[in-house]
């Protein structure tokens, strides 16, 4: 089954503990990138990548990493998170760049900071 | 700035009633418009999309949009609401970065509750 899992769906930390939100998708899509979900505010891209090794920012990368050094797996990286990055978080994948393609959507990972 | 607005943050309507959700956005070139279904404790679910040709675009579980440029909308319409139509819906824009990339830019979301 074509999909994006994300893990884990629930997590709970501290302000500053380092943390790391996987992502695969078995499609061999090009372009794969991360968003948060806040309400009011709908999904925000924090990071996205074309490709291998090709990693660029979105609209809200402050406190954030990513890395693609396998076509399928976009890991989020949290060096020291903070309360303000509570929120859902979403992976997607597409087959192109192309702004017509649709985009798949992981199940989300809830993040608490405390 | 390109944008999306969803005007409406709930919506409830009775199971069986006609439903009309908003969506206006702000691109300077031709949009690509998506719609979005957010079930609870679920990812998003591509409902349709408009990319050009027959404004009237088909989704699936009997959704359908609507595209009018003069009025910058592409409002979703059901003729039926079914309970399980209750979820949060997104409207999105997808635009092209000068570097070719692409980005989702998404509306806050509409709540649907459903009344039995």
């Amino acid at each position: 089954e074509a999909q994006v899992t994300q893990n884990p769906r629930y997590l709970i930390t501290v302000t500053g503990k380092k943390l790391t939100v996987t992502c695969s998708q078995n499609m061999n899509h090009e372009y794969m990138s991360w968003y948060r979900q806040d309400p009011g505010l709908g999904l925000r891209q924090i990071y996205y990548s074309m490709n291998v090794e090709v990693t660029d920012k979105g609209d809200v990368p402050e406190g954030y990493k990513v890395s693609r050094k396998e076509k399928r797996n976009f890991p989020l990286i949290l060096e020291s998170p903070s309360p303000n990055q509570t929120s859902l978080y979403f992976c997607a994948s597409s087959l192109s760049i192309k702004g017509s393609t649709e985009a798949f959507f992981g199940q989300g990972t809830r993040l608490t900071v405390v | 700035a390109q944008s999306v607005t969803q005007p409406d943050i709930h919506i409830t309507v009775s199971e069986g009633a006609s439903l009309e959700l908003r969506c206006n956005y702000s691109y300077g070139a031709t949009p690509y418009l998506f719609w979005y279904v957010q079930s609870p404790g679920q990812g998003l679910q591509l409902l349709l999309k408009y990319f050009s040709g027959d404004t009237l675009v088909q989704g699936i579980k009997g959704f359908e949009a609507e595209f009018k440029r003069s009025q910058s909308s592409f409002n979703l319409r059901k003729p039926s609401v079914h309970w399980s139509d209750a979820a949060e819906y997104f409207c999105a824009v997808g635009i092209q970065r000068k570097d070719s990339s692409y980005k989702l830019i998404f509306g806050s979301g509409t709540r649907l509750l459903v009344r039995p």
